[in-house]
């Protein structure tokens, strides 16, 4: 039950692309087609960004992406705004029926 | 619109105990898992258990097995977190979430921070 890796921190200027990793296993990520990815703004709750990898849910701007290749995820934010600074985590569905948060990424915006 | 509403946190010393609640409310509770996630200060998010519909399988984080039971009353639409032997290192903001069939929460609670401090 170790968590996914994620760079502790990534940045970018307004309008600009940025993308953020999370590497898991064969037993989570790299096993199932359920990766998430959740925005964290300080003192708040976590908020559900993406789903099974790539789907965005309603209200969510088309500006987030998602992928996956093998045991890494993605997620994409194009056309970067102030209101993406945040923490944001990347969480798997495991072979334990459980499920494994990432370690978390600062996204600063320049 | 759905809600769900933590309660029962607070200071408790190490090896006491407490009992968290989850009050959810505008969606049918028992057609969905639910799940517990905390958060240590300053710290990232931490997935800690979940309950199926109907309370038939349980699953935990090995860092609080045999300590933390989670169980459901779906005729109070109610979710809770009995935590034992309570360590300094389970402080945190515990999330009630709920969980979809992939896994992945698409609703949180506010949080209810727990303290384990003398």
């Amino acid at each position: 039950q170790s968590a996914l890796t994620q760079p502790a921190s990534v940045s970018g200027s307004p309008g600009q692309s940025i993308t953020i990793s999370c590497t898991g296993t064969s037993s989570d990520v790299g096993g199932y087609n359920y990766v998430s990815w959740y925005q964290q703004h300080p003192g708040k709750a976590p908020k559900l960004m993406i789903y099974d990898v790539s789907n965005r849910p309603s209200g969510v701007s088309n500006r987030f992406s998602g992928s996956k290749s093998g045991n890494t995820a993605s997620l994409t934010i194009s056309g970067l705004q102030a209101e993406d600074e945040a923490d944001y985590y990347c969480s798997s569905y495991t072979s334990s029926s459980t499920l494994v948060f990432g370690t978390g990424t600062k996204v600063t915006v320049l | 619109e759905v809600q769900l509403v933590e309660s029962g946190g607070g200071l408790v010393q190490p090896g006491g105990s407490l009992r968290l609640s989850c009050a959810a409310s505008g969606f049918t509770f028992s057609s969905y898992w639910m799940s517990w996630v905390r958060q240590a200060p300053g710290k990232g998010l931490e997935w800690v258990a979940n309950i199926k519909q109907d309370g038939s399988e349980k699953y935990y984080v090995d860092s609080v097995k045999g300590r933390f039971t989670i169980s459901r009353d779906n005729a109070k639409n109610s979710l809770y977190l009995q935590m034992n032997s309570l360590r300094a290192e389970d402080t945190a903001v515990y999330y009630c979430a709920r969980e979809t069939w992939s896994g992945y929460v698409d609703y949180w609670g506010q949080g209810t921070l727990v303290t384990v401090s003398s």
